[in-house]
């Protein structure tokens, strides 16, 4: 059974940094893309950030470019979002999402874990 | 940014009847497009693929149609667990829909 569990969210302040992580299982992790997709309080949701399933490809929204950083350590089945400089607007959940095909990037999201909640607030 | 419109916002329908929802893209995505249903407090489920392919173990009253930037998802009978929010998505450039909410009338 596939699993994706996300952790490290939390109330953070303006300015301040936090990581992500979500542990998978059930599946080869090495062998799928992967994404952080977000959705702010009553919002619609918001795609992140992905990554190719060796690391190598990391592809980032506009919004967070240059500020967050995707990776993963496929040793230890887990994916990474290292988030800087936050700002209010990117108080959301933060779900981590499987891509569909093997060996393939292409935001076709057939599993998600449960999210984790990061607040930017002072 | 290709941008994804629902309609209608709120549909409010019985147990046993037939649901449409539709996603508007304002350019073409070909058939790139996904549906996923949203419950409150859940994560989102992948229901349909590429315009018209259930996902695994999704239930055949569920379907999906259209190419380019209209499309459709229809539920054929609605029951009890299917009222959630439908959240149409393009993987172009990776945009969803602001979701359409499916309520029980």
């Amino acid at each position: 059974e596939v699993q994706l569990v996300e952790s490290g969210g939390g109330l953070v302040q303006p300015g301040g940094s936090l990581r992500l992580s979500c542990a998978a299982s059930g599946f080869t992790f090495s062998s799928y893309a992967m994404s952080w997709v977000r959705q702010a309080p009553g919002k619609r949701l918001e795609w992140v950030s992905g990554l190719s399933g060796s690391g190598g490809n990391t592809y980032y929204a506009d919004s967070v470019k240059g500020r967050f950083t995707i990776s993963r350590d496929n040793s230890k089945n887990t994916l990474y979002l290292q988030m800087n400089s936050l700002r209010a607007e990117d108080t959301a959940v933060y779900y981590c999402a499987k891509d569909s095909w093997v060996n393939l990037v292409t935001y076709c999201f057939d599993y998600w874990g449960q999210g984790t909640l990061v607040t930017v607030s002072s | 940014e290709i941008v994804l419109t629902q309609s209608p916002a709120t549909l409010s329908l019985s147990p046993g009847e037939r649901a449409t929802l539709s996603c508007r893209a304002s350019q073409s995505v070909s058939s790139y497009l996904a549906w996923y249903q949203q419950k409150p407090g859940q994560a989102p489920r992948l229901l349909i693929y590429d315009a018209s392919n259930r996902a695994t173990g999704i239930p055949a009253r569920f379907s999906g149609s259209g190419s380019g930037t209209d499309f459709t998802l229809t539920i054929s009978s609605l029951e009890p667990e299917d009222f959630a929010v439908y959240y149409c998505q393009q993987r172009s450039s990776v945009t969803f829909g602001q979701g359409t909410r499916l309520e029980i009338k």
